[in-house]
């Protein structure tokens, strides 16, 4: 079993709506998470970081943990063209990441 | 304030050839990361430093792999003999503080 469960993909939505993006890990000793945004030939880009669970809301993101359920989510509302890319979930424990195989999200206008 | 540089971008060999790959981090990054991302999967962890000591290459094909960190900064990666399975990009990341890594453009590596 893989420590980060996360739907490849690929996720089309039309230009203005909500993305959501989901994983599961399996780990319980997770406290840190993130989702990278990884555009074509580009390396991740860090977009969210929570600790423990709960909420956390940046702009047009939302991250949600839930920890009992060892569940991760990404909300994207209105979403634009250039939100076109793979969003990768990953935990983190003592400087060590571990990723999802991320889901590739393509907007279209 | 500039981010993680990797060269080169694009590298092609063939199978048997060796290829190195070079990383300067953010500066004053004490913990450095090389990861290898094959096509359709995420970054999976080669190598972790702290300054110029290795803290993590249990994932380091150490047959073909090498890695080094001379002076706490700049890094190579080194593959020698080569493996169509290793065509794959090769990001390297940095981090001041536990959690937080940024990460480079990548390598992308094609063995024929």
């Amino acid at each position: 079993q893989k420590e980060v469960e996360q739907d490849p993909g690929p996720l089309s939505v039309p230009e203005g709506a909500i993305v959501s993006l989901n994983c599961t890990y399996s780990n319980s000793a997770f406290q840190y998470f993130m989702w990278y945004r990884q555009y074509s030939r580009k390396g991740p880009e860090l977009l969210m970081y929570t600790y423990s669970s709960g909420n956390k809301e940046d702009g047009r993101f939302t991250a949600q943990v839930d920890k009992s359920s060892k569940y991760i989510s990404l909300f994207i509302r209105d979403s634009q063209p250039s939100d076109s890319a793979t969003y990768l979930c990953a935990n983190a424990e003592w400087g060590k990441l571990q990723f999802g195989a991320g889901t590739q999200v393509v907007v279209t206008p | 304030e500039a981010g993680v540089a990797q060269s080169p971008r694009y590298k092609i060999i063939e199978k048997r050839q060796s290829v190195a790959f070079w990383c300067n981090p953010i500066s004053g990054h004490a913990t450095l990361y090389w990861y290898q991302q094959i096509l359709g999967q995420g970054p999976k962890l080669l190598i972790q430093f702290q300054n110029n000591g290795v803290v993590d290459d249990s994932q380091l094909p150490k047959d073909r792999f090498s890695a080094e960190r001379l002076k706490g900064v700049d890094s190579t990666l080194k593959i020698q003999p080569a493996k169509l399975e290793d065509s794959a990009v090769y990001l390297c990341a940095s981090s001041s503080s536990k959690n937080i890594q940024y990460f480079g453009a990548g390598t992308r590596l094609s063995v024929l």
